[in-house]
């Protein structure tokens, strides 16, 4: 049984489109995260939702909405998708909330969506 | 300045060797300390936390925790080809909200 699952786990697409990735966790935890890695490998915190409630954005353009229909989905909805969005994006889930601190702040990542603009 | 920095390597080390990874962090708040590995196309997977100065052992896996010198470090002990992997280190920090923060992550290579 998958923890935390996304879909789709590949996405190829024009500029211009609008696309979503859905996220899903089957641990009962009370917070999830989107992450994008870079070509460069570098994983950078975008949204951070506790409970259906958005707890971080991070600088991240208005064109990405994250929507959390319950506490077990995230799901990322990026409008007029640019050249530059291409990375994978990685969903993640974890007990508690980073401000507890603690074990129960473990994140469990799901596969990544490999999202490639052209 | 980066929140958390890593060597991005490569590092390469022959088998059954020490592999010996680093990671400084800025925010001097900072109170939890993880090291996940990647293997290419594959997620993030935690092998290591520390919240504590001093050393935490874990089978061949030992973390390190120096916070007066804002210093994470992980050693593997007997290095198998299969810790061949990408390491990223990550901090809970407390500058702006509270956020896990990773590393660029060091690309290690065990030689056999």
């Amino acid at each position: 049984d998958t923890a935390v699952s996304q879909t789709p786990k590949y996405l190829v697409t024009q500029m211009g489109n609008d696309k979503s990735i859905k996220c899903e966790q089957n641990l009962g935890h009370d917070t999830m995260y989107w992450y994008k890695q870079d070509s460069k490998k570098f994983l950078k915190i975008m949204f951070s939702y506790n409970n259906k409630e958005l707890i971080i954005n991070e600088t991240v353009p208005n064109r990405f909405s994250p929507k959390s229909p319950d506490k077990a989905h995230l799901n990322l909805h990026i409008n007029s998708l640019e050249l530059g969005d291409s990375a994978v994006y990685f969903c993640a889930s974890s007990q508690d909330a980073w401000a507890a601190g603690g074990k129960d702040t473990e994140a469990f990542f799901g596969q990544g969506t490999r999202l490639t603009v052209v | 300045q980066k929140e958390v920095e890593q060597n991005s390597g490569p590092l390469s080390v022959p088998e059954g060797a020490i592999a010996s990874l680093n990671c400084t962090y800025s925010d001097r708040g900072s109170q939890s300390f993880f090291w996940y590995r990647q293997y290419s196309g594959k997620s993030p997977e935690l092998i290591m936390f520390i919240y504590s100065n001093g050393d935490k052992e874990d089978g061949r896996f030992t973390a390190q925790l120096n916070k007066a010198s804002q210093y994470v470090s992980l050693l593997i002990r007997d290095s198998q080809p299969s810790d061949s992997a990408t390491y990223l280190c990550a901090v809970i920090s407390f500058q702006g909200a509270q956020k896990l923060v990773f590393g660029q992550g060091t690309r290690l290579t065990i030689n056999p």
